[in-house]
């Protein structure tokens, strides 16, 4: 299995433009995850999915960030209008909801800069 | 609330000494996971140790061991023989039974030759 895929793994995008990130989630897992991750906060949490159903997005920073899954093997984050206060490190996670901790997989990151 | 505290942003060992590096976390829930999780420089997140609250044997994974202590809530991880390859930000965290992770905000760590 190749693990959790996010592409891209570098984005530079200047500030008000829409930037769309992507995640593949491991076959067979039916919870997905979106994460953030700057100096300032560490790792937040920022939506979760269960069996593509979106159960948590109170850790979305604001209405310019939305989330989609819209099958089972594929995620994305939209930031439309970016600002230079979004540039972070974003991290999708997969697992499967029952196995707790099991399996729990993290992608290797989006590093997105916002000029 | 669920709350991590890591309160070593930065520390240093001597390559081949033992380096604990401390965590405490809150939470109102009697089940739950914790874990230390390893960033390197290519930030892939990489699990180092867990430990089901259930459990009161102390995880161990190889070099790696814990201090659970669930009374005091706290969750120290103890690196024996340290190697350069340890070096890396170290981040503490907790899961609920709903696979919410909650993270500390990391430890530095510096592996000296």
């Amino acid at each position: 299995d190749a693990g959790v895929i996010q592409s891209p793994r570098h984005e530079v995008t200047e500030m008000g433009q829409e930037v769309t990130l992507r995640c593949k989630p491991i076959s067979g897992h039916n919870s997905l995850f979106w994460y953030r991750q700057t100096m300032m906060r560490g790792l937040e949490l920022l939506i979760y999915f269960n069996n593509n159903v979106p159960i948590d997005d109170s850790g979305m920073p604001e209405d310019r960030f939305s989330a989609k899954m819209p099958n089972a093997s594929f995620s994305t984050l939209k930031i439309q209008p970016s600002e230079p206060r979004d540039s972070a490190v974003y991290f999708c996670a997969s697992s499967f909801m029952g196995q707790g901790p099991y399996g729990y997989t993290f992608g290797s990151g989006t590093r997105l800069t916002v000029v | 609330a669920q709350t991590v505290t890591q309160s070593q942003p930065e520390m240093s060992v001597q390559e081949a000494e033992t380096v604990t590096l401390s965590c405490t976390y809150d939470t109102s829930e009697s089940n739950y996971y914790l874990f230390w999780y390893k960033q390197p420089p290519s930030r892939q997140m990489i699990l180092v140790i867990r430990q089901e609250a259930y459990k009161q044997q102390n995880a161990t994974e190889n070099r790696f061991s814990v201090n659970f202590q669930k009374a005091a809530k706290s969750f120290s991880l103890k690196i024996s023989d340290s190697q350069l390859g340890d070096t890396a930000m170290y981040f503490c965290a907790f899961m609920t039974a709903g696979n919410q992770f909650y993270f500390g905000t990391g430890t530095s760590l510096t592996v000296i030759p």
